[in-house]
């Protein structure tokens, strides 16, 4: 069955330092991905999202880009600030009607 | 406008009580997910729902778990005889469309069995 695999936490980093959050994932078709972000005591959002192959999806200065030969979206920003320090999930999407995240990923970033 | 509201925020049960989750989705949204969420893990899904109609509920954990949503508007978890395994936060989404759409979350219900 379809699945998301993300790379352990958790991730530590001063701030303006390059993250980089690997996702690889496994689905037959072709299903949408998505990465979600849970901040400090609040619920889960939306951080961007891909719907086909070579989309990229941004958003706050993060960027993840759908690669369908290496069947990855991995999540990316340049210069990450203490506001950034949150819990990353990458998310996939397919026909049927089941969705599925990734174990999740906790990011500290200090000043 | 108003998000996702869920209730009870907290839970607290004895072992086999039925504990029953509410969840408000936002106006207009057509689909409704619940999910499982144990501490440090991901969310699982439980089960998914267009308008009334549930069409999809292989994520629910066994045949204590129930779910309706019966006039395609508010939706009820149902969780019978529950069992200390059952402890976690329960989330609730909405979406416009699919799973291909952006669901939008409530703050969960975190469950606790006694």
């Amino acid at each position: 069955g379809d699945s998301v695999t993300q790379m352990e936490g958790p991730v530590t980093l001063s701030e303006e330092a390059f993250l980089t959050i690997n996702c690889t994932y496994t689905a037959t078709g072709y299903p949408s991905l998505f990465w979600y972000v849970q901040y400090p005591g609040e619920g889960l959002q939306l951080l961007l999202k891909a719907t086909k192959a070579d989309d990229k999806g941004s958003n706050k200065g993060f960027e993840a880009t759908y690669r369908k030969e290496t069947t990855s979206f991995h999540l990316e920003k340049g210069s990450v600030q203490v506001s950034d320090s949150a819990v990353y999930f990458c998310a996939l999407g397919n026909t049927g009607n089941q969705f599925y995240f990734g174990t999740g990923t906790s990011l500290t970033v200090i000043p | 406008g108003a998000g996702v509201s869920q209730s009870p925020r907290y839970k607290v049960a004895k072992r086999g009580q039925d504990v029953a989750l509410r969840c408000d989705p936002i106006s207009g949204h057509v689909s409704l997910f619940w999910y499982q969420q144990a501490l440090g893990q991901g969310p699982e899904f439980l089960t998914y729902f267009q308008n009334e109609a549930q069409l999809d509920k292989s994520g629910l954990p066994s045949d204590r778990f129930f779910a309706e949503r019966p006039e395609g508007s508010v939706s009820t978890l149902k969780i019978q005889r529950t069992q200390q395994e059952d402890s976690a936060v329960y989330l609730c989404a909405s979406s416009r469309g699919g799973v291909w759409e952006t669901q939008y979350f409530g703050p969960g219900t975190r469950l606790l069995v006694l």
